[in-house]
């Protein structure tokens, strides 16, 4: 079955700490694997896609990894802001299925 | 801003009403779908769109019935729900990469 497991559910840091979303994923075969970032009330925006060919991508402060091997993924925050308050969604695409969605990691960034 | 937009933001509906809800994209984009967000469940998704044609319903109820006039607008009209329906529904459109628009929160009550 497909499907696509993010940790933690939720977390609190404080603000201009680090902190590492997880994402383990069973969808074969792969395609792409994205990381969306939700606001409250909100949709999601895409924040990076990562083929199989890719180990790390960054977008600013954001960097995800992919393990194609072992089917896991981790969205990296550095020097957090209190607008990365939001939920982050772990999406996995597999050839001509419909894209796969984990539950999200609902992280706030305190001060 | 995506670049999607849905209308209305918010909806309260009782459960013999109807009512419409719609997405807008200008993006050039030839598919588009629309989304149920419940609180901690993953997106499921409900129809698919692609080039005006439905090309995916999973087994959503049908008091729930999806309309594409044309490659730009989506509808999703609404009759006779019931109180789980409450959620927010959001519409996304694509040619490769989905964007999402802000969604509609609904309450049924």
């Amino acid at each position: 079955k497909n499907q696509v497991e993010q940790s933690p559910q939720s977390l609190i840091i404080l603000e201009g700490k680090n902190c590492t979303l997880q994402c383990n994923y069973t969808v074969s075969p792969f395609s792409n694997l994205r990381w969306y970032k939700q606001d409250t009330g909100r949709g999601p925006v895409s924040l990076t896609i990562m083929t199989f060919s890719e180990n790390t991508k960054s977008n600013g402060r954001y960097t995800a990894t992919l393990d194609a091997d072992t089917k896991q993924s981790s969205l990296h925050i550095t020097a957090s802001q209190l607008s990365d308050s939001a939920s982050y969604i772990c999406v996995v695409i597999s050839g001509n299925t419909p894209l796969v969605f984990g539950k999200g990691t609902r992280l706030s960034v305190i001060a | 801003e995506t670049g999607v937009t849905q209308t209305p933001r918010h909806l309260v509906m009782g459960m013999t009403n109807k009512k419409s809800l719609k997405c807008e994209q200008h993006l050039g984009h030839n598919a588009m779908y629309w989304y149920k967000q419940s609180a901690k469940k993953p997106l499921e998704l409900m129809f698919v769109y692609s080039l005006e044609e439905r090309v995916e319903n999973n087994s959503v109820p049908s008091r729930f019935s999806p309309e594409c006039p044309n490659s730009s607008h989506l509808f999703l009209h609404l009759h006779t729900l019931q109180p789980e329906d409450s959620a927010l529904y959001l519409c996304a459109s694509s040619r490769e990469t989905q964007y999402f628009g802000p969604g509609t929160r609904l309450l049924v009550l």
